[in-house]
């Protein structure tokens, strides 16, 4: 089983702050997809294919990474923003997600 | 507009059995593999089972194999859970979600909660 490590675990940022998620997979994959999860809400798909924009997700996301290293980036955080994000893959079965990365505004 | 709309939840017993159901709308249901993912109170998400377009495929997570039975009715526009021998680790938000390319989830239901208790 490939198992996804997020960093960090719980972060704060102010408004405008640049924010950077990690996950590190322990085999390499082919590609990573991050899911936002706000507060009592199911989670929404942020990107596919390691870097693609799902629909109507603002372009002040972006992700990026390949082998076991990926990671997704708010370029300008908004309150809004504040969530939990996931990483998950699929290279190999079964299906993993990380554990998880609150974020909340300062 | 896609839907999913969950249902059959409730409090269960220990050892018991219970069955979910995902009424799909908006899209060719037909055309997509399906899956159930669950997320403990307060805990991450987990993936439980996929079942592909035609149910020709199916993979289930080692904590549910051989109790959890996942299904669908193309016919009904609906994806299926048997859950049978609960247990209380079983507690949780189950989500169906839209499988899509074979990797990720576009499109999840708003969940329904599974608590076993006795």
């Amino acid at each position: 089983e490939i198992v996804l490590t997020q960093s960090p675990t719980t972060t704060a940022a102010s408004p405008g702050e640049k924010v950077t998620i990690t996950c590190l997979a322990s085999s390499s994959v082919s590609n990573m997809y991050w899911y936002q999860q706000k507060s009592g809400a199911s989670p929404k798909l942020l990107i596919y294919s390691t870097s693609s924009l799902a629909s109507g997700v603002p372009d002040r996301f972006s992700g990026s990474g390949s082998g076991t290293s990926y990671s997704l980036t708010i370029n300008t955080m908004e309150a809004e923003d504040a969530a939990t994000y996931y990483c998950q893959q699929w290279s190999s079965n079964p299906l993993t997600f990380g554990s998880g990365t609150k974020l909340e505004i300062k | 507009e896609v839907q999913l709309v969950e249902s059959g939840g409730g409090l269960v017993q220990p050892g018991r059995s219970l069955k979910l159901s995902c009424l799909a709308s908006g899209f060719t249901f037909s055309n997509y593999g399906m899956n159930w993912i669950r997320q403990a109170p307060g805990k991450g998400l987990e993936w439980v089972a996929s079942i592909s377009s035609s149910s020709s495929y199916i993979y289930y997570a080692d904590t549910v194999k051989g109790r959890f039975t996942i299904s669908r009715d193309n016919a009904k526009n609906t994806l299926y859970l048997q859950m049978t021998s609960l247990r209380s680790e079983d507690t949780a938000l189950y989500y169906c979600a839209r499988l899509r390319r074979l990797h990720y989830f576009d499109y999840w239901g708003q969940g329904v909660m599974v608590t076993v208790s006795s």
